[in-house]
């Protein structure tokens, strides 16, 4: 199956620093998307992207299908964007959605 | 709607007890699946459904049963639990295919002793 690599494991951030979060995967894919998982365990959904690129307020991603990777930028970061970033990734006529194992920011006061 | 509904939110087990880990979703999808969480390990997909009637094993299937009889509702069955299944689960739907965006439940945390 396909596998979903994330780097760096561990980031830890001064509130309003920049930070970008990287995924690679081992096979053309039709489906990426980011999540992040809240110090309370609540996954939430950021971005579906197999593709391009897209933006939600301070959040942004980037997909570059061809290349096997894609990006999450934060900007301006905040305590509450702590928490746990998992990319996850299908590669095409398979519903099995594959997750790496997570890149875990602390953003401090 | 509530999304994606699971219970319990908590459960302890004795080994080789049975119990069964419900979810539901009120927003017609046609998708569903199992994830267990595990410290290290990320998410890894258990079983999942693509619809009524149908279903399929992920990564890690063994010691998981699953049925879909109606649209709503997705449950997993544990048989006879062991302690290798200590972890927090989590059922997650989209609406007609893994291709689309993936929406999780708040999760069960199941410890078996």
């Amino acid at each position: 199956g396909i596998q979903v690599e994330q780097s760096p494991p561990d980031l830890i951030l001064q509130e309003g620093a920049n930070s970008t979060l990287r995924c690679n995967f081992s096979d053309s894919v039709n489906n990426l998307q980011w999540f992040h998982q809240n110090p309370w365990g609540q996954l939430i959904n950021l971005f579906y992207i197999p593709s391009g690129t897209k933006q939600n307020g301070r959040l942004s991603a980037t997909t570059v299908a061809t290349e096997r990777y894609s990006l999450l930028y934060i900007s301006s970061s905040q305590t509450t964007d702590s928490g746990v970033y998992f990319c996850a990734a299908a590669i095409w006529a398979n519903s099995k959605l594959t997750f790496g194992k997570g890149i875990t920011l602390s953003v401090r006061p | 709607n509530a999304g994606v509904t699971q219970t319990p939110k908590f459960q302890v087990l004795k080994t080789g007890q049975s119990m069964t880990l419900q979810c539901a979703q009120d927003m017609n999808h046609e998708y569903m699946s199992w994830y267990r969480q595990d410290p290290g390990m990320g998410l890894r997909l258990i079983h999942y459904s693509v619809g009524a009637g149908i279903t399929d094993q992920g990564e890690v299937p063994n010691g998981y049963n699953v049925s879909r009889s109606t649209t709503e509702d997705f449950p997993l069955r544990l048989l006879s639990a062991a302690p290798s299944q200590t972890s927090v689960y989590f059922c997650a739907s989209s609406p007609q295919g893994v291709d689309e965006k993936l929406f999780f439940g708040s999760g069960t945390q199941l410890s078996v002793l």
